[in-house]
């Protein structure tokens, strides 16, 4: 099936300064998604991409889709201590009859020191 | 609005034992799923469902079975409980073409 990779798997930062991540395919995804999940909880949607080139902001995290629609990056600027927690990438195979279903990238754990 | 719903949120079992996880959501959406999530492997698909009455496999769906006889919950079942199944277990739903949603999800532990 559809692989994704995703890097780092961590990151240790102080509070302040700014976040990269990004997750590569080896296939072609028609849609990506950001999720951040919290301690016991379930992953939450951050932000979603729908076609390739598309830069999409909310609040401090910054996300795009891609060009070659193989990859999509995460930034989160000016880090604070809640944005502890893990970022998951997923995406949406464009290929076949998906019905929805997402791959998961193995997720970035983020800390972030006061 | 509860959104989405995962009872037990803990559960510990036996090798051999059976159980079922149950999802609920108030949202009406057509999708549903069942995930687990294990130490650095992101989320893995067992089972989905695209409507009520409709089941499908996911990337790892041995082990486990799934029953949607209503539209707004999807039961996910252990007929024979393994040490391999300890996990923590997302349910997720959405609209179709629409981002998921995810529960609170259950951990479950297996001896």
């Amino acid at each position: 099936g559809q692989q994704l990779n995703q890097s780092p798997q961590s990151m240790f930062i102080q509070e302040g300064e700014d976040v990269s991540m990004n997750c590569t395919s080896s296939s072609i995804f028609n849609t990506w998604l950001w999720y951040k999940q919290d301690p016991g909880e379930g992953p939450v949607l951050l932000i979603a991409l729908y076609k390739a080139g598309e830069l999409t902001s909310n609040g401090r995290l910054t996300a795009q889709f891609g060009i070659t629609r193989k990859d999509s990056f995460l930034n989160i600027s000016a880090s604070i201590p809640s944005d502890v927690g893990i970022y998951f990438c997923a995406g949406h195979f464009a290929g076949g009859t998906s019905y929805g279903k997402l791959t998961f990238g193995q997720g970035t754990i983020l800390t972030v020191h006061p | 609005n509860a959104g989405v719903t995962q009872t037990p949120k803990f559960r510990v079992l036996k090798t051999g034992q059976s159980m079922t996880l149950l999802c609920a959501q108030d949202m009406n959406h057509e999708y549903m799923y069942w995930y687990r999530q294990d130490p650095g492997m992101g989320l893995r698909l067992i089972h989905y469902s695209v409507g009520e009455g409709t089941t499908a496999k996911g990337e790892v769906p041995d082990g486990y079975n799934v029953s949607r006889l209503k539209k707004q919950n999807f039961l996910l079942g252990l007929e024979s409980a393994a040490p391999s199944q300890t996990s923590v277990y997302f349910c997720a739903s959405s609209p179709r073409n629409q981002p998921q949603h995810f529960g609170d999800g259950t951990r479950l532990s297996i001896l």
